[in-house]
């Protein structure tokens, strides 16, 4: 079974709709990330969590919000979908003890209409 | 922020040597990294550099850092197939978190 699981693999929404992507892990790490990514861009990183009660801005947190539900789950809303965030998502974590390794999901490829 | 700078597309030969670029504007990472994106997954750890080596050697892998430059290159020897992927490099922030490069999209012909 993979470590680190994301729901749904493929969405496609329209302009304004809520949607949640969601991430699980079973590797008992306390870090975990959301990026975006884009052709041409990279990944760029939404929020990222160190632990169940912290969370954290990414470089492009705007339009997104994230929930850490437990250590295992960490949660990526966008409350009004637009069009400009179709793109490809991952859910990744890290051990947090100085490992240098993120473990990435296999990715949710959203489509705004 | 931080500036990766990679080349969106390199071709090879099956059997060749292929080198990915990257160039960074910060210096500060304590590692540098290589991850490999196949079709259709996520990105998988393929090897990584301490800040303070200028070269480090894994089987067909060979990554060149070279500090004074701001140059990072991934080498791979006897090129197959299944090395057709996306290869990003990536930096480390001051919260231990990533910073990723454009990518660099490998096409290996038969």
């Amino acid at each position: 079974d993979a470590d680190v699981t994301q729901t749904p693999r493929n969405r496609i929404t329209k302009t304004g709709k809520r949607i949640m992507l969601e991430c699980s892990q079973t590797k008992g790490h306390d870090r975990m990330y959301w990026y975006r990514q884009d052709p041409g861009l990279g990944l760029r990183l939404i929020y990222y969590s160190f632990d169940v009660k912290d969370i954290n801005k990414g470089e492009i947190s705007d339009g997104y919000s994230v929930s850490r539900q437990a250590q295992a789950k960490f949660s990526l809303s966008l409350e009004s979908a637009i069009p400009n965030q179709t793109a490809l998502y991952f859910c990744a974590t890290n051990d947090g003890t100085g490992g240098v390794e993120q473990f990435f999901g296999p990715g949710t490829r959203l489509t705004v209409l | 922020g931080e500036d990766v700078e990679q080349s969106l597309f390199l071709s090879v030969r099956e059997g060749d040597s292929s080198v990915i670029n990257c160039t960074y504007t910060d210096s500060s990472s304590t590692y540098l990294y290589w991850y490999k994106q196949e079709p259709g997954a996520g990105l998988q750890l393929l090897t990584y550099i301490f800040s303070n080596m200028d070269m480090k050697q894994d089987q067909r892998l060979t990554v060149l850092l070279n500090k004074k430059d701001k140059h990072l290159s991934l080498r791979i020897a006897d090129t197959q197939t299944g090395d057709s992927a996306i290869y990003f490099c990536a930096g480390e922030t001051g919260a231990n978190n990533l910073f990723f490069g454009t990518g660099t999209r490998l096409t290996v012909i038969p």
